[in-house]
């Protein structure tokens, strides 16, 4: 069976610091990839996707970038993090292979202090 | 474009009373159509999918939803609410071959005694 990994599950960290989460799926090959940030106020919102190693898509402009070396791995990194970063972070897969729905990891809490 | 609207950000049930909540959607083309519940601190589950067939689908916990397409609703609903339903609950769609989901605002449930 598949399961998404993402970790930490919480994060404290302060204004101008990098930051890099981690997001590893199994039991499945060229999975599509997605990161949504969960902020209050703000609903939950796509923020990257990927089709394929090396493939990033940004959905929406930010102080936050996306990587994928390897088909079933998933960072998202950012060089200075800014209070408005905090927030609920999920990392989700889908088959590509006539997949429909998407599957979601535990999340990570970000909170920049 | 594709946009969700889920009416009523927080809902309070008794419990064995029906739980209804809703959600229209827009879509320039045939959408699939998902509801997802999310505990506290927790990632998004999928409760049930509409793709193409049967409008109305059944999905986990008794929980089912009815596609209407004049409508352009979605609806989520269970006859009789269980303690455990007390989360918050998420319409999303998807219009593209990419699986980007849009979601709508959340609704949160508290279930009464």
């Amino acid at each position: 069976s598949q399961t998404i990994h993402q970790w930490p599950a919480t994060l404290v960290q302060p204004v101008g610091s990098p930051l890099s989460l981690e997001c590893t799926v199994e039991g499945t090959s060229n999975p599509n990839l997605y990161w949504y940030r969960q902020a209050a106020g703000r609903g939950l919102q796509l923020l990257f996707y990927s089709v394929g190693i090396g493939q990033i898509s940004s959905e929406v402009p930010q102080n936050l970038s996306a990587s994928r070396p390897q088909d079933r791995q998933f960072i998202l990194s950012s060089k200075k993090l800014l209070l408005s970063d905090s927030g609920f972070y999920l990392c989700a897969w889908r088959n590509r292979a006539g997949g429909t729905e998407a599957f979601f990891g535990q999340g990570t809490r970000l909170t920049v202090v | 474009a594709q946009s969700v609207t889920q009416l009523g950000s927080h809902v309070s049930v008794s419990e064995g009373a029906l739980v209804l909540l809703r959600c229209n959607y827009s879509s320039s083309v045939p959408p699939y159509l998902f509801w997802y519940v999310q505990y506290p601190n927790q990632g998004l589950q999928l409760l049930l999918k509409y793709t193409t067939g049967a409008t109305l689908v059944k999905g986990i916990n008794g929980f089912e939803a009815e596609f209407k397409k004049s409508e352009t609703s979605f609806h989520l609903t269970k006859p009789s609410a269980h303690m455990s339903d007390a989360a918050e609950y998420f319409c999303a769609v998807n219009s593209d071959s990419w699986g980007k989901l849009q979601f709508g605002a959340g609704t949160q449930v508290v279930v009464t005694p």
